[in-house]
């Protein structure tokens, strides 16, 4: 069964500065991608980078990039010159190789950019 | 269409009635998936459809949780008898078929409160 965790509830930052949101999970796959998705208050689920797991090299997607850890099955989201437009709640979640689309989510972090 | 569309936005319902929420997918896109989001929650995985494939039924909650999807598009999520603990927002997204890192396009949501 896989499981994913995210121990920051609510997480705020000044505007133009980097906020790092954190994430483990937990498999016993061995094919599967791990993503970051985005729910700003229109609720609608945006993504916002995904992870191959057998790619080493951490994703990036202009602004935001992450810091994947494999062994300790971290998958980090990083968010540079916050703009306030990132205020949103951010899920990480995980899926196997075969079916990407079933995902396992972590709880969330509300993020909040602050002017 | 251009996106994925999902109605009502919004039903209040009373206990113990029956609602049904309707997904219109993405043309073209071959699986669908119903997700359920409780208040200040992650999402939760409830029915996968793939072409003409059975669905993998194997996240909805209780057998007062039903789904179809008609002609390879448009789906509708039925509960019957609803209770308290339904209230939800109820998600669904497309994707086109294969292995790989298909990506998923969610629809607003459909928010269900039971009185």
């Amino acid at each position: 069964a896989q499981t994913v965790t995210q121990s920051q509830p609510e997480m705020s930052v000044q505007e133009a500065e980097t906020v790092t949101l954190s994430c483990t999970y937990d498999t016993s796959e061995n094919n599967y991608y791990l993503f970051w998705y985005k729910q700003p208050p229109s609720r609608q689920m945006i993504l916002v980078i995904r992870q191959e797991a057998y790619k080493q090299q951490n994703a990036t997607e202009n602004r935001f990039s992450v810091n994947f850890q494999k062994a300790a099955k971290s998958f980090s989201l990083k968010i540079s010159d916050s703009q306030l437009g990132d205020t949103a709640m951010y899920f990480c979640a995980s899926a196997i190789r075969s079916n990407t689309g079933k995902l396992i989510f972590g709880q969330g972090t509300t993020l909040q950019v602050k002017p | 269409g251009a996106g994925v569309s999902q109605s009502p936005s919004n039903k209040v319902t009373e206990k113990g009635k029956d609602v049904e929420l309707r997904c219109d997918p993405i043309s073209g896109h071959t699986a669908l998936y119903w997700y359920r989001q409780s208040l200040g929650q992650g999402l939760e995985f409830l029915i996968y459809f793939q072409g003409n494939s059975a669905p993998d039924k194997s996240g909805l909650p209780s057998d007062r949780f039903s789904a179809e999807r008609t002609g390879g598009s448009v789906s509708t999520l039925t509960i019957q008898r609803t209770q308290q603990e339904d209230s939800a927002v109820y998600l669904c997204a497309s994707s086109s078929a294969g292995v790989g890192a298909n990506v998923l396009t969610f629809g607003a949501g459909s928010r269900l409160t039971v009185l």
